[in-house]
């Protein structure tokens, strides 16, 4: 099974700001890598997929990089909608399909 | 606008087994081309993916629930079920639904089920 792990597990930040979100794998896991935002009381959003790739329905402040075993979501100015918690998710080598354990994104 | 919807009980007794349904709508399951995946998330605790069926009824399951999980799906109905044996304590969680991509990301999710287990 492979291990995703995400840091750091909160980050505190003020509207405007840039946020850097990491998620490591455990192994190489391509480019099959997405990311999720998910807010109090709702189900996950999907933001990234194929490690880069923005639904046409998500801002473009949001990017993601990466391949292999390192990854990193950010935020480039964030609004108030965006503080919340972020999940990636690796699907190279399943099942399982694995998740991090998540950063929330404070202010 | 694909939904899903998940159903079914709130409330299941300890050693009972869990029976859940997700409707479809916006997108025929018979149509291919998807998985159709169940997920859940224990209280304030991060994502689990549990598994997923074809429009053939192929399925896939997480080694750790092989034993106890069963995922089939009704295209007449437009609706894939989820069925957990033996619940516990540790089972209690908030049940989603979710149609994911070949290779399986998940592009659209249900709002989600709690399921509470207690006698």
């Amino acid at each position: 099974e492979i291990v995703m792990t995400q840091s750091p597990a909160t980050l505190s930040l003020s509207p405007g700001e840039r946020a850097t979100l990491s998620c490591r794998a455990s192994q190489s896991v391509g480019n099959f890598l997405a990311w999720y935002q998910q807010k109090p009381g709702q189900s996950p959003k999907l933001l990234v997929y194929g490690a880069s790739t923005r639904p046409t329905d998500v801002p473009a402040r949001f990017s993601g990089s990466g391949s292999g075993t390192e990854f990193t979501l950010t935020i480039s100015s964030l609004q108030s909608e965006d503080f919340a918690v972020y999940y990636c998710q690796q699907y190279h080598d399943w099942p399982p399909l694995t998740f991090g354990g998540g950063t929330t994104v404070e202010i | 606008q694909v939904q899903l919807q998940e159903s079914g009980p709130g409330l299941v007794k300890p050693s009972q087994a869990l029976s859940l349904t997700c409707n479809v709508s916006g997108d025929s399951i018979s149509h291919g081309g998807y998985y159709w995946t169940w997920i859940r998330q224990r209280p304030g605790k991060g994502l689990e993916w549990m598994g997923h069926v074809y429009n053939t009824g192929s399925t896939s399951y997480n080694p750790s629930l092989k034993s106890r999980i069963s995922i089939s799906v009704d295209t007449s109905e437009n609706h894939f079920s989820l069925r957990l044996t033996s619940m516990t304590a540790a089972d209690a969680a908030v049940y989603y639904c979710g149609r994911a991509a070949i290779p399986p990301f998940l592009d659209y999710w249900g709002q989600g089920i709690l399921v509470t287990v207690s006698s």
